[in-house]
């Protein structure tokens, strides 16, 4: 079963633009991850944020997590045409990632 | 260490077939993950190794499955009797325990005819 539900479920916009996904889950987690995956590829990671974050940043990326609204969300600053892929959050709870169904992010050159 | 690597790629089978892949994980890592991925979902837990132990399966991981990671390092994923709705992306992916994040390998794409 899948645990994160990210919204939307597609997002285009045109580069130098800011692109914002959110993710909301269910139970308890002990960190949240974020991975980006390119059409018939495979996943890489992105950042993680753990329970008791609340921001994180990483280059262009920056990544917030409210812990009683069991919700978190990717910011991409300044996308580019090479952003273009599908971004998932995942649940970490100790023992495997329970993953969303992503948000598929098209950035026009 | 270049990564996970995960081999064939692609996978054409027929149905009734049986099918094997395999996955080598990052040497220093202890876990070992496979997850299924069908077009446009996230992916679905399969089944995760911590060495050569399995800790837990998911409910998706029916008796035509079987994984083993005989001595901790590589991973064979077998399905037996594949069937239609097999067909799918799957994915090893590999980690330290408490680590910071997975690496994923390129996936095994798997089509059932």
């Amino acid at each position: 079963s899948q645990q994160g539900e990210e919204d939307p479920q597609a997002l285009s916009i045109q580069e130098g633009e800011n692109a914002t996904m959110n993710c909301s889950y269910k139970t308890s987690i002990n960190n949240l991850q974020w991975y980006r995956q390119n059409s018939g590829r495979g996943l890489v990671h992105l950042i993680l944020i753990r329970s008791n974050e609340r921001e994180k940043h990483s280059g262009r990326l920056r990544v917030t997590l409210d812990t009683s609204k069991k919700s978190s969300s990717l910011l991409i600053t300044a996308s580019r045409a090479a952003d273009t892929a599908s971004y998932f959050c995942a649940t970490d709870a100790g023992n495997m990632l329970t993953f969303g169904g992503g948000t598929r992010l098209m950035v026009k050159p | 260490d270049t990564g996970v690597s995960q081999d064939p790629r692609h996978k054409i089978t027929k149905r009734g077939q049986n099918v094997t892949f395999r996955c080598d994980p990052i040497s220093e890592h202890n876990r070992l993950y496979w997850y299924r991925q069908t077009l446009g979902q996230g992916p679905e837990f399969l089944t995760y190794f911590q060495n050569e132990a399995q800790l837990e399966k998911s409910r998706l991981l029916s008796d035509r499955f079987s994984a083993e990671r005989p001595k901790g390092s590589f991973s064979t994923l077998e399905i037996q009797r594949t069937e239609q709705g097999d067909s799918a992306m799957y994915l090893c992916a590999s980690s330290l325990v408490n680590g910071d994040g997975y690496t994923f390998g390129s996936g095994t794409r798997l089509t059932v005819v």
